[in-house]
């Protein structure tokens, strides 16, 4: 009953290293999707994919990569860490369908860059 | 076009009050509005979501009220528990589109004082 599962929870980087966030879902959710979270700007799409080696920019993609290669896991990597990255990072994962169909939310990575 | 404004930022409201939080989008093309509640060190987590073809949806003490003519939407929590106190988001998506993205609004963070 793991749902989807964020790695590590919190992180302290220096600018300019890099690192990889990790996300597993075990519900077999064909979409999945990274999110930052700022204060008083809600939650903002960084990357998304539809499946397996699919995946598409969303409103802030600057500064971060993701890859597909299992539907189970959808990383996301910060090249070269920049302190406006500090942010709580969620990872969330859906089920592909007709009509409306709930985001499931990992419990976020913190992350701070000094 | 596609921003959700939320208000209030936050909100106080005593034990057994109604609660109330509101939205406003413009892309008339959403047509589909969920709330989320975040509990401190978690992610979202779906509460409750309706569609412009009815103007209220009832779960609970909790009901969200649609008026498509002037692209509001609102959460009304009734008799307002210390346990409601978290942070809601509004969002709205277009579900005739692929993926669906979600346009957040910038949250509101609920106290509900004993």
């Amino acid at each position: 009953n793991a749902g989807v599962t964020q790695t590590p929870k919190f992180q302290v980087l220096k600018t300019g290293q890099s690192m990889t966030l990790q996300c597993a879902q075990d519900m077999n959710h064909e979409y999945m999707s990274w999110y930052r979270q700022d204060p008083g700007m809600g939650l903002r799409l960084i990357h998304y994919s539809v499946g397996a080696g699919i995946t598409d920019q969303g409103e802030v993609p600057n500064g971060y990569n993701v890859s597909r290669s299992t539907t189970e896991d959808f990383p996301l990597r910060l090249l070269s860490a920049a302190p406006s990255q500090t942010s709580v990072y969620f990872c969330a994962s859906r089920r592909q369908g007709v009509g409306n169909q709930p985001q499931h939310f990992g419990d976020g990575t913190r992350l701070s860059i000094l | 076009q596609q921003q959700v404004k939320q208000s209030p930022q936050s909100l106080i409201v005593q034990k057994g009050g109604i609660s109330i939080i509101n939205c406003a989008y413009e892309n008339t093309a959403f047509d589909y509005f969920p709330w989320y509640q975040q509990f401190p060190g978690k992610g979202p987590a779906l509460l409750i979501a309706i569609r412009p073809d009815v103007s209220e949806k009832k779960e609970g003490r909790f009901t969200i009220s649609f008026n498509k003519s002037a692209k509001q939407f609102s959460l009304h929590i009734m008799d307002s528990q210390p346990g409601d106190s978290a942070t809601y988001f509004c969002a709205a998506s277009m579900t005739n589109t692929g993926f669906q993205k979600l346009v957040f609004g910038t949250g509101t963070r609920l106290l509900v004082s004993p």
